[in-house]
């Protein structure tokens, strides 16, 4: 199974805050990466797919890079809202897996 | 707009079977080009996907729990299931129902998928005696 290693597991941010989560892959996996968004509670909710495109509705602070095994999502001005629990995961080999979690608190 | 509602027990006794049902509405579980999944999540082992099914009933399973797993679809009824056997405390989790477009290749392990979108708000299944 390809592993998904996130750092930080957790990180202290203000609001307005450039934030920077990395995802790295035990192996390539080309750009089949997608980041998600998950509020307490709640459901994982999409923001961007293919390694860089955002997904419709979803705010131009966010933006996602790389390829291979090393991937970025950044959060350009951290927002009240954007404090959550990151997840990226990879969609190129069975069993499609996730990373463990980078959550965002208030500084 | 899409929408997914997971429904089944939330208590299931050690070694006997969970199942549970996606429900759709504003779409179609014979949609060409969607497939449909489950993931789990877990405090001990994170996100995990479990499997995914098309509206033909092609189906793709992670392979560490294969041997337990069976999904099926009923297009007329616009739901899917997932059945998991010989539940023990380690399947305890929030189970979650999603949408993804059909994978752009599949073979011997390689399968190139794009995103889960949009997602059911779980359900919380405990496996206790």
């Amino acid at each position: 199974d390809i592993q998904l290693t996130q750092s930080p597991s957790f990180l202290s941010a203000s609001v307005g805050d450039r934030v920077t989560i990395t995802c790295r892959a035990s192996q390539a996996i080309s750009s089949y990466l997608a980041w998600y968004q998950q509020r307490p509670g709640k459901a994982p909710k999409l923001l961007i797919y293919a390694a860089s495109t955002l997904q419709s509705g979803v705010p131009s602070r966010f933006s996602g890079s790389g390829s291979g095994t090393e991937f970025t999502l950044t959060i350009s001005s951290l927002q009240p809202e954007d404090f959550a629990t990151y997840y990226c995961q990879q969609l190129n080999s069975i069993p499609w897996t996730f990373g463990q979690g980078t959550k965002v608190e208030i500084k | 707009q899409l929408q997914l509602q997971e429904s089944g027990p939330g208590l299931v006794k050690p070694s006997e079977t969970l199942s549970l049902t996606c429900t759709v509405s504003g779409g179609s579980t014979g949609s060409l080009n969607f497939y449909w999944g489950w993931v789990r999540q877990s405090p001990g082992r994170g996100l995990e996907w479990i499997g995914s099914i098309y509206f033909t009933g092609n189906t793709y399973y992670n392979p560490s729990l294969k041997s337990r797993v069976t999904m099926s679809v009923d297009t007329s009824e616009n739901q899917f299931s997932l059945i998991l056997s010989s539940v023990t405390a380690a399947d305890t989790g929030v189970y979650y129902c999603a949408r993804h477009p059909e994978p752009l290749y599949c073979r011997l392990g390689t399968c190139y998928g794009w995103w889960f979108d949009p997602w059911g708000q779980g359900t919380l299944v405990t496996v206790s005696s």
